[in-house]
C-alpha cells in the first residue's frame, strides 16, 4: 500500500533552517506530485507547495516563496522540504502528501492523499 | 483570497446524524474535498469531488455542494467518528489549496 514516512521531530533556533524528508513506498515515486502542508494551532492547515516528482519542477505558495525549497531524490523515492530563516510562528507539524499523477492535467488539482505521519518542527530560542 | 468557513464544533449522541458545513463564495462552482483528522494523526480523505468516497470509507459519509455551502453528512454517528473535519478546495484564481478552519465533532 502507499506509504509516506517522514523524518523525526526537530528543534531549531530562530534564523536557522530545517529539512524534512518524506520517503515514499508502494507506488512509482516519479509518477506523482508531492505536496507539503503544515498545520499550526493558529493558522490551521496551510499548503506550502508541490514538486513534480519526475522533473523536479516546483510550485510554492506565495507565503513561502523565497524561504522554502522542495527537492527530491528519485533513487531513494524521497522528497525533501527545506524551510529557511525560521521564526517562532513556523512552529508546526509539517506533512508531505501524495498529489495527482504527472501525466494528467487538471484545471483544479485533486486533493492530496495519502499523507505522511507528520514532523513536528519547534522553533525556539 | 478565497476563504472557507466552518463552525468550530458540533456534538451529537451516537446514532444521530452530523451535518458539517463549509461556507465559501460560490463554493458550488468548485470541487470540495473533506478530511478527517483524529488526535495525533494525519488527515485522511473521506470525501472528494463534493460527494465521492475513497475506497475504504464507509457509506455513512456523504457530501453535497451547492450555492455558498458544502456539507459533509455523517449518518449513524459512532464514537470512532470523533475527530476534526476540514474542507478543502483548489483556489483556481490563486493556484493554491485552501483549507477550512475545521470542525471538531464530539460524540456524547
Amino acid at each position: 500500500q502507499v506509504q509516506l514516512v517522514q523524518s523525526g521531530a526537530e528543534v531549531k533556533k530562530p534564523g536557522a533552517s530545517v529539512s524534512v524528508s518524506c520517503k515514499a513506498s508502494g507506488y512509482t515515486f516519479t509518477d506523482y506530485y508531492m505536496h507539503w502542508v503544515r498545520q499550526t494551532p493558529g493558522q490551521g492547515l496551510e499548503w506550502m507547495g508541490y514538486i513534480k516528482s519526475d522533473t523536479g519542477v516546483t510550485k510554492y505558495a506565495v507565503n513561502f516563496q523565497g524561504r522554502v525549497t522542495m527537492t527530491r531524490d528519485t533513487s531513494t523515492s524521497t522528497a525533501y522540504m527545506e524551510l529557511s530563516r525560521l521564526k517562532s510562528d513556523d512552529t508546526a507539524v509539517y506533512y508531505c502528501a501524495r498529489g495527482h499523477d504527472v501525466l494528467t492535467g487538471y484545471y483544479a488539482l485533486p486533493p492530496p492523499d495519502p499523507w505522511g505521519q507528520g514532523t513536528l518542527v519547534t522553533v525556539s530560542s | 483570497s478565497y476563504v472557507l468557513t466552518q463552525p468550530p464544533s458540533v456534538s451529537m449522541a451516537p446514532g444521530q446524524t452530523a451535518r458539517l458545513t463549509c461556507g465559501g463564495h460560490n463554493i458550488g462552482d468548485k470541487s470540495v474535498h473533506w478530511y478527517q483528522q483524529k488526535p495525533g494523526q494525519a488527515p485522511v480523505l473521506v470525501v472528494y469531488d463534493d460527494s465521492d468516497r475513497p475506497s475504504g470509507i464507509p457509506d455513512r459519509f456523504s457530501g453535497s455542494n451547492s450555492g455558498d455551502t458544502a456539507t459533509l453528512t455523517i449518518i449513524r454517528v459512532e464514537a470512532g467518528d470523533e475527530a476534526d473535519y476540514f474542507c478543502q478546495v483548489w483556489d483556481t484564481n490563486n493556484d493554491r489549496y485552501v483549507f477550512g478552519t475545521g470542525t471538531k465533532v464530539t460524540v456524547l
